[in-house]
């Protein structure tokens, strides 16, 4: 059974970059699409981006200028980095897989809380 | 692109039925079959209820089903129990081929 993790540090300084990797066990990175989505404490869910195990990445518009999104096959891993953070940014981060996209977000990892602050 | 827009908050009785809407536009939750729902329990990640509108993943309780007409998505839950209280969420993949969430609907199970 697939199973993603989060990791990465939990206190980012403003205008500094936040960069996270989601580390996949239990079966191969390849063939499948590979997301981040986001949710600030108390609020809603917010997709940020996703990058396909081959490479091609889509990102949210809103997020774009600040977001690099890669994946490494060889170690079963893809990655998140978000420049210029801002306290606005403090959230639980949390990775998951798609293959089609009828098929939804399927499995999450369990998240890890990201703090902007100095 | 803007949220998908679902009520903030429903309640049920246990036993009974509610259901949750989700509104989009004709570039997501109207252009495509794309649209699944999520459950999240306090300082639990989301878990997948419902995708391509209306499957459901093994485990998933046939309780739950998810339909749509138009730019409005829909998530019934039939036979309320306690277990069910949780935050749910939609999502649709949109025409930028990028996705978009739903504000999150709270349900209270009184």
């Amino acid at each position: 059974q697939v199973q993603l993790q989060e990791s990465g540090p939990g206190l980012v300084k403003p205008s500094e970059t936040l960069s996270l990797t989601c580390t996949v066990s239990g079966g191969s990175i390849s063939r499948y699409y590979w997301t981040w989505i986001r949710q600030s404490p108390g609020k809603g869910l917010e997709w940020i981006g996703y990058i396909y195990y081959a490479g091609g990445t889509y990102y949210n518009p809103s997020l774009r200028s600040r977001i690099t999104i890669s994946v490494d096959t060889s170690k079963n891993q893809f990655s998140l980095k978000l420049r210029s953070v801002t306290a606005a940014d403090t959230a639980f981060y949390y990775c998951a897989r798609f293959l089609h996209p009828e098929e939804g977000f399927d499995p999450w990892g369990p998240g890890t809380l990201v703090t902007v602050s100095s | 692109q803007s949220a998908l827009t679902q009520p903030a908050s429903v309640s049920g009785s246990p036993g009974q039925s509610i259901t949750i809407s989700c509104t989009g536009t004709s570039s997501d939750v109207g252009g495509y079959n794309y649209v699944s729902w999520y459950q999240q329990h306090p300082g639990k990640a989301p878990r997948l209820f419902i995708y391509d509108v209306s499957n459901r993943p093994s485990g998933v309780s046939n309780r739950f089903s998810g339909s749509k007409s138009g730019n409005t998505a829909s998530l019934t839950i039939s036979g309320l129990q306690a277990e069910d209280e949780a935050d749910y969420y939609c999502t649709s993949f949109t025409s930028g081929s990028t996705w978009v969430f739903g504000g999150g609907t709270k349900l209270t199970v009184l």
